[in-house]
Parts: structure tokens; C-alpha cells; sequence
């Protein structure tokens, strides 16, 4: 079943405009992962986050984990059209670290 | 250094049948996960071996199978094809599969049953 619940589930914004994406999760993790997919394509591994961390920043990314309310955020600031695709946030059960649990994620769609 | 490399691309089958995936991990990784990925359940995970073992599996009846060879290459397979095995399957790789580990990804394998 899958573990990961995201927000909102599309997204459509201007270029030059910040996103926002939310994703919740159900147990305990090691860390939380977040992965882009072109249409069509495989996904692509973002930024990792792991469970005692509570912001990350890579770029124009930027990644924060609240372990009490098990929820991440992910920001990409100044979208440019390149940035369309969708994004999931994939958890790593305990102890099981070939194994990511995806959420249903966002699909985005900046608009030039 | 090559990505993950999966064949065939696309493939079309008829319920029944039976199909063989493969998928050929980053030079290096010993891990290798399979994903399905749908419209309706999105995507989930089927199993992950390492070292040609299987080392963890989703809730995915018998029907789907895989192996792992000495090279790390992959194969999945999938008996009597129903109209719900339908989906894009992605094979992801990693140096051990721990925990802290991205996966790498391939495009998949779009397959199609009539």
C-alpha cells in the first residue's frame, strides 16, 4: 500500500513563480527521498533527507521533514519551464533500504 | 558511466502469455529494485535483489517473479498476463541498497496486454 499521500495532486504556476509540494507519510523511516519523472521517462533522484535532519537545500531546491507530524515539504524556487514533470516523495521502511514507498504525487506544469 | 539500461521498451502481449524484462544496472551496483508503476495504484513496489538474492518483496501475487544473475543483470517475469499487468515497469539500481542510498533509474518498460 503505498505510504506516501502528496499535496496538491497537480499544480500549474508561471515561470519565475516558487512551488510547493507536501507529502505525508504513515510509519517510522531511515529517511525520505524525492524524485522527478519526465513524461514517459524514469524517475530522478532530487535530494535525500534523513529522519534526524529537518531542512535540506540543493540548488534551487529546498526540502523540510517534520518527523512529528510525518510530513516533508519540497520548494523549488524560480520554476522555469523546464521544471514540468511530476514529483514523488518515496520513504525507506526501517531496515529496508532497496525498498521505496511512493506517494501518488504532484504533477507539475510551469508555464513559460 | 551508462545508466540503467532496461529492454524491451515497449511490448505488447496477450492475456495468458508470459514476458521476460530485463534490466542491467549501473557498472558497480549490486542492488536492483522493480517498480510498477499505474495509472490507478501509481507506483509500487515488487521486489529488490541483491547479490541474486531476493532480499525484499511487495505484495504482488506469484505470478511476478525475478532473478539476478553474478553480473547484477536482472530479469523480472510475469505468468499469465492479465489486462491489469498492464503498466510501465522500472527497474532502479543502487551500489548496496542501504538505507541512505538514491536509486538510479531506467526508463522502464511500457507493457501492454490485449
Amino acid at each position: 500500500s503505498q505510504q506516501g499521500e502528496e499535496d496538491p495532486q497537480a499544480l500549474s504556476i508561471q515561470e519565475g513563480e516558487n512551488a510547493t509540494m507536501n507529502c505525508s507519510y504513515k510509519t517510522s523511516i531511515n529517511n525520505l527521498q524525492w524524485y522527478r519523472q519526465n513524461s514517459g521517462r524514469g524517475l530522478v533522484h532530487l535530494i535525500l533527507i534523513r529522519s534526524n535532519e529537518r531542512e535540506k537545500h540543493s540548488g534551487r531546491l529546498r526540502v523540510t521533514l517534520d518527523t512529528s507530524k510525518k510530513s516533508s515539504s519540497l520548494l523549488i524556487t524560480a520554476s522555469r519551464a523546464a521544471d514540468t514533470a511530476s514529483y514523488f516523495c518515496a520513504t525507506v521502511p526501517y531496515n529496508q533500504g532497496g525498498k521505496l514507498i511512493f506517494g501518488q504525487g504532484t504533477e507539475l506544469s510551469v508555464k513559460p | 558511466k551508462a545508466g540503467v539500461t532496461q529492454t524491451p521498451r515497449y511490448l505488447i502481449k496477450t492475456r495468458g502469455q508470459q514476458v521476460t524484462l530485463s534490466c542491467s544496472p549501473i557498472s558497480g551496483h549490486r542492488s536492483v529494485s522493480w517498480y510498477q508503476q499505474t495509472p490507478g495504484q501509481g507506483l509500487q513496489f515488487l521486489f529488490e535483489y541483491f547479490s541474486e538474492t531476493q532480499r525484499n518483496k511487495g505484495n504482488f501475487p506469484g505470478r511476478f517473479s525475478g532473478r539476478q544473475f553474478s553480473n547484477s543483470r536482472s530479469e523480472m517475469n510475469v505468468s499469465t498476463l492479465e489486462l491489469g499487468d498492464s503498466a510501465l515497469y522500472l527497474c532502479a539500481s543502487s551500489p548496496i541498497g542501504g538505507t541512505d542510498q538514491p536509486q538510479h533509474f531506467g526508463d522502464g518498460t511500457r507493457l501492454s496486454i490485449l
